[in-house]
């Protein structure tokens, strides 16, 4: 079946260190893929998406690029910030008519000033 | 609304107690999630709807466990006969089409 694999958390970085939080996949097809990311206390938010093979997802300087060839999403970002703080979940889009997402079980990042 | 609301936000149930959360999608919104997150777990798929057709219930963890969503709109999980394995965050999700959803603050259940 359709699964997702994260790296283990939790990952502590100081301020302004490079991110890489990789996310390989298996599923049908060619799905659609998604970074989600929870704030203490926050409901799931969107990150960044992408939808076919070799596009860019990007949003609040992070990026993820869609590698069809390792199947693997990998989150990255140059320069991270205490309020980066937060679980990150890699979702790549179920297969059938309704696409439901696929979860890991997220890594957890921890930012020091 | 702005976003998905969900209510209660908490909810603490005897063992044996029935339950019933809520879930108001973004309007307009087709499709409709809901998840459960167990602690320090990534959320896992419960149901689906498209409008008010319940297309996909695979992910009920047993019988104990009904959704519904009458009018295409708002959604109703219900969990009868609570036991302490069921004490999770439920979420709910909508979205105007299959590639992004759009989720709520989640429902913390926990069953005592």
């Amino acid at each position: 079946g359709d699964s997702v694999t994260q790296m283990e958390g939790p990952v502590t970085l100081s301020e302004e260190a490079f991110l890489t939080i990789n996310c390989t996949y298996t599923a049908t097809g060619y799905p659609s893929l998604f970074w989600y990311v929870q704030y203490p206390g926050e409901g799931l938010q969107l990150l960044l998406k992408a939808t076919k093979a070799d596009d860019k997802g990007s949003n609040k300087g992070f990026e993820a690029t869609y590698r069809k060839e390792t199947t693997s999403f990998h989150l990255e970002k140059g320069s991270v910030q205490v309020s980066d703080s937060a679980v990150y979940f890699c979702a790549p889009r179920g297969g059938g008519s309704q696409g439901n997402l696929i979860f890991g079980k997220g890594t957890k990042l921890s930012v020091k000033p | 609304g702005a976003g998905v609301s969900q209510s209660p936000r908490y909810k603490v149930a005897k063992r044996g107690q029935d339950v019933a959360l809520r879930c108001d999608p973004i309007s307009g919104h087709v499709s409709l999630f809901w998840y459960q997150q167990a602690l320090g777990q990534g959320p896992e798929f419960l149901t689906y709807f498209q409008n008010e057709a319940q297309l996909d219930k695979s992910g009920l963890p047993s019988d104990r466990f009904f959704a519904e969503r009458p009018e295409g709109s708002v959604s109703t999980l219900k969990i009868q006969r609570t036991q302490q394995e069921d004490s999770a965050v439920y979420l709910c999700a909508s979205s105007p089409d299959t590639i992004g959803a759009f989720f709520g603050q989640g429902t913390r259940l926990t069953v005592v």
